[in-house]
């Protein structure tokens, strides 16, 4: 079935740690979003990107990076976690055409920075 | 720039009808979206509107009006699982303009 995998579901580290959030999606779509979203709090825009080797910085400025390498992958990476980085990272993907901005989201990974 | 408005909170009793309004201000407009988040869930895709008027489906319905920047979410029969937040999302320019408004939180009571 086709859909957008998030991992870790949950993740707990510690201050200085690098780490990576994986997305990946089997629906064959080019475009794939980052949003930050903090409990009770409107979505934020982290990066994007709109095909292979295309990455973007979104609307909310962000210490993290991501990558595209193949379609089906775009995973974030924080080089130095830190406490202020605590919050719920959402990935994303949509069509191309008409329904381009129809999204659909993983299931999201809660970061905690201790 | 892009700015959206939503009431934060609303409450309602199951089996009433509630409307969620939406006012937005873009450079451009490509069309606006409504989603649905259970709270610690990711957010779901309801409706779409790129044209003036009601789209309906089910016992969902998203009004538009583009001269005036507004739209609705009309949810009829409430259940109490229709309990959650429901974003209202603008795309402007073709591409990256594409903006998620604060949320409506929604309590469905018996």
């Amino acid at each position: 079935e086709a859909d957008i995998y998030q991992t870790p579901r949950y993740l707990v580290i510690g201050t200085g740690k690098k780490i990576t959030l994986e997305c990946s999606q089997t629906m064959g779509h080019d475009k794939m979003y980052w949003y930050q979203q903090d409990p009770g709090m409107e979505l934020h825009l982290i990066h994007y990107s709109y095909g292979v080797n295309s990455t973007e910085k979104g609307d909310l400025s962000s210490e993290s990076t991501v990558s595209r390498i193949r379609t089906e992958h775009f995973p974030l990476t924080l080089e130095s976690a830190r406490p202020s980085h605590t919050s719920q990272y959402l990935c994303a993907s949509s069509d191309t055409g008409v329904w381009t901005e129809k999204l659909f989201f993983g299931s999201g990974t809660q970061l905690s920075v201790l | 720039g892009q700015n959206i408005d939503q009431p934060t909170e609303m409450t309602a009793t199951e089996g009433a009808i509630v409307q969620i309004n939406c006012t937005y201000q873009t450079s451009g407009f490509n069309g606006l979206f409504w989603y649905q988040q259970h709270a610690g869930e990711a957010p779901t895709f309801l409706s779409y509107n790129v044209l003036d008027g009601l789209e309906e489906k089910g016992r969902f319905s998203s009004f538009l009006s583009r001269s005036k920047g507004y739209s609705y979410l009309l949810l009829k029969e409430l259940q109490m699982k229709d309990s959650a937040s429901y974003l209202c999302a603008v795309s402007g320019n073709y591409g990256q303009n594409f903006v998620f408004g604060p949320g409506t939180r929604l309590s469905v009571l018996p």
